[in-house]
């Protein structure tokens, strides 16, 4: 049972846009930032999103974080099949002095 | 560039002690502006956070509360490298496990370098 709460899975067609939730509590989401992750089959996650909407270079501006509250949501646009991943949010938690992290979305390009 | 790299025993057995080790390059265990992390992934429980090093004129840890009585992450910088050992370990803690550099962004820090990935099995 994850911190951070992500539906197990996501779809859509290439060109669309999906989004991706991620929701938490006042003790991480809510008073710090968070941290989205791509993993690749068979790889390590990847830095996709830093300080809820910042992008790592390198990372397309397909991808874009957004935060309110104590949730946040990633959202791809122009879906590609190689954004066909694993995404992960992650927030330090003050309650139990930590990162914290959610249950992952299986992100399926049809 | 910064590459960290994994060793480590791939099957460990109910009640003994998994160890790991990262062996970085293109940075350094004892850098004032990262911290050094572990962090392992399994089906039952996702993506876990397990602890982190760091020094800042001395070294400090800290560790997840789920694993904070069997867990210790220490630090060679005559090897610039740094090491898991989590005791008494269960199958439960079969995962794969990751080492991971954590970067500053701002006011923020996020986990921008990661190990390769280590398949640990807890098995007799």
């Amino acid at each position: 049972q994850s911190v951070l709460t992500q539906p197990p899975s996501a779809s859509g067609t290439p060109g669309q846009r999906v989004t991706i939730s991620c929701s938490g509590s006042s003790s991480n989401i809510g008073s710090n930032d968070v941290y989205w992750y791509q993993q690749l089959p068979g790889t390590a996650p990847r830095l996709l999103i830093y300080r809820n909407n910042q992008r790592p270079s390198g990372v397309p501006d397909r991808f874009f974080g957004s935060k309110s509250g104590t949730s946040a949501s990633l959202a791809i646009s122009g879906l590609r099949s190689e954004d066909e991943a694993d995404y992960y949010c992650a927030a330090w938690d003050d309650s139990l002095s930590g990162w914290v992290f959610g249950g992952g979305t299986k992100l399926t390009v049809l | 560039q910064v590459h960290l790299q994994q060793s480590g025993p791939g099957l460990v057995k109910p009640s003994q002690t998994l160890s790991l080790t990262c062996s970085i390059s293109g940075d350094y265990v004892s850098s004032n502006s990262v911290l050094w992390n572990w962090i392992r992934q399994s089906p039952s429980r996702g993506l876990e956070w397990l602890g982190r090093t760091y020094y800042r004129s001395k070294w400090y840890n800290d560790y997840a509360v789920s694993v904070k009585s069997r867990i210790t992450i220490d630090a060679d910088t005559s090897k610039n490298q740094f090491s898991l050992q989590l005791n008494s370990v269960t199958p439960e803690d079969t995962a794969v496990y990751y080492c991971a550099r954590e970067s500053y962004y701002g006011s923020g820090s996020a986990f921008d370098d990661w190990g390769q990935g280590t398949l640990v099995t807890v098995s007799s």
